[in-house]
């Protein structure tokens, strides 16, 4: 079946520094692709929506030069958390729908959780 | 966003049977979703049902939808201990952008 993957799975860096988080489709190209975040014990959050060839869409409240998405082919999006503050450690997970399917074919990849220290 | 709430814990007994409540404030969604996920690990769908749906069963699952209250339910048959793990609703109008509701925690006691 259709899979998502992220890399890196887990992320420790120093606060200040820049993290690249990677989402890719498997097996089927994804024009729209999805970043969510997730704090411990709390539900999932969306941050923003990437678009293919074009400028992400945030949600309201979430930085867009803090948290740069670039979905640079049909099955790769990147989101890179800027100047990483401990506030930002969190479980990133992003999704992507197989348009040639119906209502069950968005698909959550693993997750990558960040640890900002 | 769209509200999305559920209760936070459930405990069970191995055996019974588990109902999960949502419920949501958007009346334009066109699906509703229940999604599981275990500790550190993404979510795995579990079900979905259409908002002209009253019902849908799937093997232990079953899901109400009571769409004038903006009510959903997950009720899972038989519960087992790999059945703990989060529960979480969501949302969608267009199948792409999801509104998740904030997990309940089910824990199934042998």
């Amino acid at each position: 079946g259709a899979v998502v993957s992220q890399h890196p799975s887990r992320v420790i860096c120093k606060s200040g520094t820049s993290v690249k988080i990677e989402c890719r489709s498997l097996d089927f190209q994804a024009t729209t692709m999805f970043w969510y975040r997730q704090f411990p014990k709390q539900s999932l959050m969306l941050m923003a929506t990437s678009n293919e060839g074009s400028k992400a869409t945030y949600e309201q409240g979430v930085e867009k030069d803090k948290f740069l998405i670039n979905h640079a082919s049909l099955t790769l999006s990147t989101l890179t958390v800027t100047s990483a503050h401990p506030e930002d450690s969190s479980f990133y997970i992003c999704s992507a729908r197989d348009e040639r399917g119906g209502p069950d074919t968005q698909y959550f990849g693993p997750g990558t959780r960040l640890t900002v220290l | 966003g769209e509200d999305v709430e559920q209760s936070l814990f459930l405990s069970v007994r191995e055996g019974d049977s588990s109902v999960i409540n949502c419920t949501y404030t958007d009346s334009s969604s066109t699906y509703l979703y229940w999604y599981k996920q275990e500790p550190g690990a993404g979510l795995q769908l579990l079900t979905y049902i259409f908002s002209n749906m009253d019902m849908k069963q799937d093997q232990r699952l079953t899901v109400l939808l009571n769409k004038k209250d903006k009510h959903l339910s997950l009720r899972i048959a038989d519960t087992q201990t790999g059945d703990s793990a989060i529960y979480f609703c969501a949302e969608s109008d267009n199948f792409n952008k999801f509104y998740f509701g904030s997990g309940t925690k089910l824990n199934v006691k042998p």
